[in-house]
């Protein structure tokens, strides 16, 4: 079967650097996506990565490595606003998203 | 970000009820999809529509049923629901979901649903 692991929780200080750690196994890949939810709102986009390395933006970085089925969403500069649960999702060989249940990241002051 | 819409935010129905979903996306998108999102579990996708044709079902009961009229514009009607059936109802879009490259998925707000 398919499976996306994450954590289900986190806890971080403001102003700290966390990371979120996704494992996969799915059937085929064809790219991995991060992406933020706030509760009782919309998962919205964060970053694409489907070659291995690190793709940076901004605050937010996300890495990749094919061979050991890993990922990983590093978030710098820790601000309250980013308490807000981060989804991992794996695109498969049928070009369908296999999702994650989900990091919930808690950020204390 | 008012790229993908819902309405209802909110609904409450009873067993015996039908009600009905929709979603708009103004994105210029081919593909429309619906998914459930219960708490602490993975979203669970339900149907997808590519340049209006259905290319998903992933097992879903026969109490949900999508309609696609247009590439802009989805639906899900429901009736006879389960106490199980509350959730979040998210509906997305995206431009290519076969092709090659991110293809990234823009959500809408979501509609939270609760069966009594």
């Amino acid at each position: 079967g398919q499976n996306i692991d994450q954590p289900t929780e986190m806890t971080a200080t403001e102003g700290a650097i966390v990371q979120i750690n996704c494992t996969y196994q799915t059937s085929g890949f064809n790219g991995l996506f991060w992406y933020q939810q706030h509760a009782g709102e919309a998962p919205t986009f964060l970053s694409y990565n489907v070659l291995d390395g690190l793709e940076e933006k901004g605050r937010f970085s996300s890495f990749l490595s094919r061979s050991k089925g890993y990922s990983y969403l590093l978030l710098k500069e820790l601000q309250m606003k980013d308490s807000a649960s981060y989804l991992c999702a794996v695109r498969d060989s049928n070009y369908q998203l296999i999702w994650g249940a989900g990091t919930k990241l808690i950020i204390k002051p | 970000e008012t790229g993908v819409t819902q309405t209802p935010r909110h609904l409450v129905m009873g067993m015996t009820n039908k009600k009905s979903l929709k979603c708009e996306q103004h994105l210029g998108h081919n593909a429309m999809y619906w998914y459930k999102q219960s708490a602490k579990k993975p979203l669970e996708l339900m149907f997808v529509y590519s340049l209006e044709e259905r290319v998903e079902n992933n097992s879903v009961p026969s109490r949900f049923s999508p309609e696609c009229p247009n590439s802009s514009h989805l639906f899900l009607h429901l009736h006879t629901l389960q106490p199980e059936d509350s959730a979040l109802y998210l509906c997305a879009s995206s431009q290519d979901p076969t092709g090659s490259g991110a293809d990234t998925q823009y959500f809408g707000p979501g509609t939270r649903l609760t069966v009594l």
